[in-house]
């Protein structure tokens, strides 16, 4: 079975701090997304990444950038987290061979900023 | 713009009977891929049934079922016997082909009732 595993299900957080959401996955997959998920507005795409130190701005980018150093780990940093960014934040993979077959998600981090 | 429309945001259904979630979408491509995907109370996301636009045959996953319209843009699910493991929020998505960016909607959350 595919895993996707998120540092956190829980984070809370100040004003100003930075903070880092990540993310694993153990299938090899070249793809791997960040969305945010808030009530009444679905999943929204901030970044995506299709390979190693590459990746794309997705709808929501302000305020958000990704680092992948390595395949199996993308990971989220708000440089200077701010209470509108509390939210629930997925990470999703898939293994990017074009064929659009299924993306599989982490559990989710629920981020809090105070 | 490329938009996915779930004009559910909630419903509820009894045990045993049957249940339809509508989605309509926007785009002006035509090879693309849609799907449903379920999200449990405090559970990760999951698959729930694809559906390739170049084809025209329904697809079926055992108890899931789509109504696949693709004139009128319309993805609807249809949850047959419905069990209490089907609560959750439910989330229509598509994709186009070439693209990486999946679109979803905002979810119709789905209770079963007893």
């Amino acid at each position: 079975d595919v895993k996707v595993t998120q540092s956190s299900r829980y984070l809370v957080k100040r004003t100003g701090e930075k903070v880092f959401l990540e993310c694993v996955q153990d299938m090899d997959h070249e793809n791997m997304f960040w969305y945010r998920q808030d009530p009444g507005l679905g999943l929204r795409l901030i970044y995506f990444s299709y390979d190693v130190k590459m990746k794309e701005k997705g709808d929501i980018p302000e305020g958000y950038s990704v680092s992948r150093e390595k395949k199996e780990r993308f990971s989220l940093i708000l440089e200077s987290a701010s209470t509108n960014q509390t939210s629930m934040y997925l990470c999703a993979t898939e293994p990017g061979t074009a064929s659009y077959n299924e993306q599989f998600f982490g559990p989710g981090t629920r981020l809090t900023v105070l | 713009a490329q938009t996915v429309t779930q004009s559910q945001p909630e419903m509820s259904v009894q045990e045993a009977e049957t249940v339809t979630l509508s989605c309509t979408y926007d785009t002006s491509e035509s090879n693309y891929y849609l799907f449903w995907y379920k999200q449990p109370p405090s559970r990760q996301m999951i698959l729930v049934i694809r559906q390739e636009a170049y084809k025209q045959q329904n697809a079926t996953e055992n108890r899931f079922s789509v109504n696949f319209q693709k004139a009128a843009k319309s993805f609807s699910l249809k949850i047959s016997d419905s069990q209490l493991g089907d609560t959750a929020m439910y989330f229509c998505a598509f994709i186009t082909s070439g693209t990486y960016k999946y679109i979803f909607g905002t979810g119709t959350r789905l209770k079963v009732l007893a």
